[in-house]
């Protein structure tokens, strides 16, 4: 695809229900980010997945949320046992790392806003 | 990543140019200045930058101090279009695992037409 894909692009959840978002990084794209922006405020960092290595999981704010990246592709952040705080927008970006150069642009999808009534 | 201090706020004229100021004196020999933009309602985007050289290209300047402790974004005409919020990150060459992008709270420009 043309950038990053996420999906579903709303979504609407009961408390205690779990939900999967999924992000599509551009192709090749061996880093992938994702955030979460609750309304008004700035960008939380929630997981970081970078090529073959351990991923940076130091921003997921409970043991309830999750993330897995499957053949270096797709990536699914899982919320368990949803709660009203959960909710916010979920952005999800990627960078191409080429000679372990982290330093490039990142793109950022449109993101998943995560509603929990 | 190291920290970087931006103002809350700023306003600017349509068609003016604004210059957004960025201090990260605790910045290291091998961090990169970067700067990204949000947009309302949309996810950020790229913006532009570098390392010790001012750098240009097709949507702004970044200005870099001699002594990199600090550094000015600038839009040469600010349009309606440009009013976002923007961030000032410092990123690391070589990050490898360590390689984040970390956002603070950046500056947000209203445009007045």
């Amino acid at each position: 695809g043309a950038g990053v894909s996420q999906s579903p692009s709303n979504k609407v959840t009961e408390k205690g229900k779990d939900v999967e978002l999924r992000c599509d990084p551009i192709s090749g794209h061996t880093a992938l980010y994702w955030y979460r922006q609750s309304l008004g405020q700035g960008l939380e960092f929630l997981i970081y997945f970078q090529g073959n290595s351990a991923p940076d999981k130091s921003g997921l704010p409970s043991d309830r949320f999750s993330a897995e990246r499957t053949g270096g592709s797709v990536s699914t952040l899982t919320i368990q046992r949803t709660q009203q705080e959960d909710s916010a927008v979920y952005l999800c970006a990627s960078s191409l790392i080429n000679s372990g150069r982290t330093n490039t642009e990142a793109f950022f999808g449109q993101g998943t806003r995560l509603t929990v009534v | 990543d190291a920290k970087t201090t931006q103002p809350n706020s700023m306003e600017s004229n349509e068609e003016e140019p604004v210059h957004l100021p960025c201090n990260h004196s605790t910045i290291s020999g091998t961090d990169y200045i970067h700067w990204y933009r949000q947009l309302p309602s949309q996810g950020p985007e790229y913006v532009i930058h570098g390392l010790t050289s001012n750098v240009n290209n097709r949507m702004a300047s970044l200005a870099i101090a001699e002594d990199r402790k600090s550094s000015t974004l600038i839009l040469h005409r600010a349009t309606l279009r440009d009013a976002a919020v923007y961030y000032c990150i410092l990123r690391e060459e070589y990050g490898g695992s360590q390689g984040n992008l970390i956002f603070g709270k950046g500056t947000k420009l209203s445009v007045k037409p």
